[in-house]
């Protein structure tokens, strides 16, 4: 079955540490993204790619950064000047360059300070 | 710029009453428009989509209809179950700009009692 895969489902990070999380699709798309969720909250973009090593910011791209080296793959490091990371992070991708089409999403990563 | 509104929640409901979930848009051009689920620790799952107006989306159970005159994309189902508590999203794509973006309002929370 194709589909997103999110890795780790838990991470903890502690103060100064940079952490990376992985996202994985098997569905050719050639779109991705990162959103940021908080409690009760909507969905916040963090960074998106369209095209294999080409990524921009989204809304709220400081303290994190992203690459894109293969089509499946749309890594993103939380880097110790995110001076708020605790959230749950989604990864989504997308066909790309077709707007009525849908994004699929990953279970999402849950990432907590120490 | 895009934007979607959605009735604030929680909505709590018993079970088999009817459920409306308010959904109104703003776009520039001519958007597509979803609704997405999202249970407790998971990522988001697409329930249903309409892409142009007068379009009806519907899974589930669930149903929205596309109107254009009213900007307007509300999710209805006429019995809910205990097992459709969770958080809905509204959310439109729209490449109008030549950039596609996803806009998800900030989600509802249902809880249906026993």
């Amino acid at each position: 079955d194709g589909g997103i895969t999110q890795s780790p489902k838990y991470l903890f990070r502690k103060e100064g540490q940079n952490v990376t999380l992985s996202c994985e699709q098997n569905l050719n798309h050639d779109a991705m993204y990162w959103y940021r969720q908080d409690p009760g909250q909507g969905l916040r973009l963090i960074y998106y790619s369209q095209i294999v090593n080409d990524f921009q910011k989204g809304d709220i791209a400081e303290g994190y950064s992203v690459s894109r080296e293969k089509k499946e793959s749309f890594p993103l490091t939380v880097t110790s000047a995110q001076k708020n990371p605790t959230a749950f992070y989604l990864c989504a991708s997308s066909i790309g360059q077709i707007s009525n089409q849908p994004q699929h999403f990953g279970d999402g990563t849950r990432l907590s300070i120490l | 710029g895009d934007s979607v509104t959605q009735m604030e929640g929680p909505v709590t409901l018993s079970e088999e009453a009817f459920l409306t979930i308010n959904c109104t848009y703003t776009a520039t051009g001519y958007p597509s428009l979803f609704w997405y689920v999202q249970y407790p620790g998971e990522g988001l799952q697409l329930l249903l989509k309409a892409t142009k107006a007068d379009d009806k989306g519907s899974n589930k159970g669930f149903e929205a209809t596309y109107r254009k005159e009213t900007t307007s994309f509300h999710l209805e189902k006429g019995s809910v179950q205990v097992s459709d508590s969770a958080v809905y999203f509204c959310a439109l794509s729209d490449g109008t700009s030549g950039t596609y973006k996803y806009i998800f309002g900030t989600g509802t929370r249902l809880k249906v009692l026993a």
